[in-house]
This record gives C-alpha cells, sequence and structure tokens, in this order.
C-alpha cells in the first residue's frame, strides 16, 4: 500500500514569492494535516483538513491557507515567503479525526522549502 | 493550550546500553501521547503511545511512562542498536491537534 506522498521534495524560492506543496494521503484515508518543521526544531501544527472541509489550524498567519480536494489530497499555499518559512514541511494522514479517539498519523517524507 | 518541552537536545548512547529519552508537557488535561521515531531525510515514524490511563505500556524493544503527577513522559529504548539513531520526538494530542517536543538526538556509538 502507497504511503503519503508529497511534491515536490525541494524548492527554492524567494522573498514575496508564493508558493503550493501537494499532499496525497494514504488511500482510505479523509484527514490531512500539515505540519512545519523548521531547522532543529520540533513539529509545529499548521492545519487540518478532513472531508473538504478546515477542522482546525494552528499559530500561523492568514497567508498559510490550504484546501483539500474531493479525492482527500490536499494543498499548502504560503504566500509572501519570508526567509523564516524555509523549513520541511510536513503532511500527514489519517482516518477520520472528527471522533475523541486520535487516529494515527501517519507521515509523508516532506517538502523541503528554501527562502533566498 | 499545550507546550511540550525535551529534556535533553542530544543524547550518546554505546550500542547495547538502554536509552532514555524524557518530555514534559504543560496541560494537565492531555490525555494522549505519542512518542515518534524521524530519521534523515524520513518523515516521523510511530513508536509507542499511550493514553492517560495508563502509566506504562511495552513495545517491542521499547516502554513509554507517564508520570500525570509531574507531567511527564519517557521513552525508553532497551539494548539500543545502530539504526535506533535518529531523532525523537514526543507528541501530545489535545483539541484536535498533535504538539511536539523539539525532539532528541540519539546517537548511537559502536
Amino acid at each position: 500500500e502507497a504511503g503519503v506522498t508529497q511534491s515536490p521534495t525541494h524548492l527554492i524560492k524567494t522573498r514575496g514569492q508564493q508558493v503550493t506543496l501537494r499532499c496525497s494521503p494514504i488511500s482510505g484515508h479523509t484527514s490531512v494535516y500539515w505540519y512545519q518543521q523548521a531547522l532543529g526544531l520540533g513539529l509545529q501544527f499548521l492545519l487540518w483538513y478532513d472531508e473538504g472541509e478546515e477542522r482546525n489550524r494552528g499559530n500561523f498567519p492568514p497567508r498559510f491557507s490550504g484546501r483539500q480536494f474531493p479525492n482527500y489530497s490536499s494543498e499548502l499555499n504560503v504566500n509572501a515567503l519570508e526567509l523564516e518559512d524555509s523549513a520541511l514541511y510536513l503532511c500527514a494522514s489519517s482516518s477520520t479525526g472528527l471522533f475523541f479517539l486520535y487516529n494515527e498519523q501517519f507521515f509523508g517524507p516532506g517538502t523541503r522549502l528554501t527562502v533566498l | 493550550g499545550e507546550s511540550v518541552g525535551l529534556h535533553l537536545p542530544t543524547l550518546s548512547v554505546q550500542e547495547g546500553d538502554n536509552s532514555i529519552i524524557n518530555c514534559a508537557y504543560s496541560n494537565s488535561a492531555s490525555d494522549y501521547f505519542i512518542w515518534y521515531k524521524q530519521e534523515s531525510g524520513k518523515g516521523p515514524q510511530f513508536i509507542i503511545d499511550i493514553r492517560s490511563n495508563m502509566d506504562k505500556r511495552q513495545g517491542q524493544r521499547v516502554t513509554v511512562l507517564l508520570n500525570k503527577t509531574v507531567k511527564h513522559l519517557s521513552l525508553q529504548i532497551a539494548a539500543t542498536q545502530p539504526g535506533d539513531s535518529a531523532v525523537y520526538f514526543c507528541a501530545v494530542f489535545n483539541d484536535y491537534k498533535l504538539s511536539f517536543g523539539a525532539g532528541t538526538t540519539v546517537t548511537v556509538r559502536a
């Protein structure tokens, strides 16, 4: 069974540009999560999508946004890139996360974004 | 909210010895805790979890201990092997999101 896939693997942008990152969840999973992992730091929760809806959002400015498509794949968009946006962006998927009990999140390999 | 901290950013351990990685959390209402392992160039991988109604859980060569009184979590790895070299994160599930610690880098010496 294929795991979570992300594209592209690496990306270099300049300050002020916009970027779109893509994630395909494990087949049958309806929830997609996005995390930012800056160098040497832990993962910071960005966004959670389930059944096409944004369910939760971390402490990030509005220029971080995304969406989930009917096939449950997801995009993360970052506008007006800043130097500190340089990080590894990880996507995870799980079966529906709407219930109280946690459903294990499976992570993709990430997209390494460098902002110059 | 929730803040999660790790006690040591790095840990060097002799192959065959036991490793202990510690983590502290802030929210006493947190009820689900997970340890992840992240190898270079890969996303985090689930190791073991524990719910707040337990204080110990064992897996294959790993044990997680939860002390809710002091809000402390630890991961013990028995007979550490070279393949255990990685960054280890504790994560706390709260309010429909995971909060991660900064990670402990474990290096196994031959």
